[in-house]
């Protein structure tokens, strides 16, 4: 069936670095593919999403790139802040289908 | 912006009894929502797929009979724990997929904990 596996965390960065949180994924036709955070104490967030191949997903710096040719859409942001400490979470949805199958989630954490 | 609600948002209940967990869609309309459940430090699997009028669809290996799924309006999906037990304690999370979109809106969680 569909899956997703991202990178294990925790993942501990320094403010400013440059972050990429591994993603490949499984899937039968061809899925829409989602990355969503999850900040302490709150609920899931959409942060991009990309539905076709090729196709580039930004939002708050974040970028995710949908590689077919890999199955990959690995996360990435140039320079984190402290406030995107967060569980950051890969998911794909098949189809027409609503459901969403997620990844294991990555716990960011970014020292000052 | 699209708001999903849960309630309660902790809960805490002895083994044996049931609790019921509301979901609601605050400014859309939701024909189908979703129920998760997250256990700690590990990912969302998806429980059942609830429908508005109809039956539920549980994934497989999901009790039906121990989660009771109601979605009795388009704003209001419930999921009752039945005869609740420790092993049952999780962090329940549901979503609800905004009618004539495919985008979908998460709830804030609801953490239940069996004694």
């Amino acid at each position: 069936g569909d899956s997703v596996t991202q990178m294990e965390g925790p993942v501990t960065l320094s403010e400013e670095a440059f972050l990429t949180i591994n993603c490949t994924y499984t899937a039968t036709g061809y899925p829409s593919l989602f990355w969503y955070v999850q900040y302490p104490g709150e609920g899931l967030q959409l942060l991009l999403k990309a539905t076709k191949a090729d196709d580039k997903g930004s939002n708050k710096g974040f970028e995710a790139t949908y590689r077919k040719e890999t199955t990959s859409f690995h996360l990435e942001k140039g320079s984190v802040q402290v406030s995107d400490s967060a569980v950051y979470f890969c998911a794909l949805r098949s189809g027409s289908a609503s459901k969403i199958i997620f990844g294991s989630g990555t716990r960011l954490s970014i020292r000052p | 912006g699209a708001v999903v609600s849960q309630h309660p948002s902790r809960v805490i209940c002895k083994s044996g009894t049931s609790v019921k967990i509301e979901c609601r869609s605050l400014d859309f309309q939701a024909t189908t929502m979703f129920w998760y459940r997250q256990f700690p430090k590990q990912s969302l699997m998806l429980m059942a797929t609830s429908n508005e009028g109809s039956k539920a669809t549980y994934e497989q290996g999901v009790e039906k009979d121990k989660f009771l799924i109601n979605h009795a309006s388009l704003t209001l999906s419930t999921l009752t724990v039945t005869s609740a037990h420790p092993e049952d304690s999780s962090f329940y999370i549901c979503s609800a997929l905004r009618d004539f979109t495919d985008t979908q809106y998460f709830g804030p969680g609801t953490r239940l904990t069996v004694l």
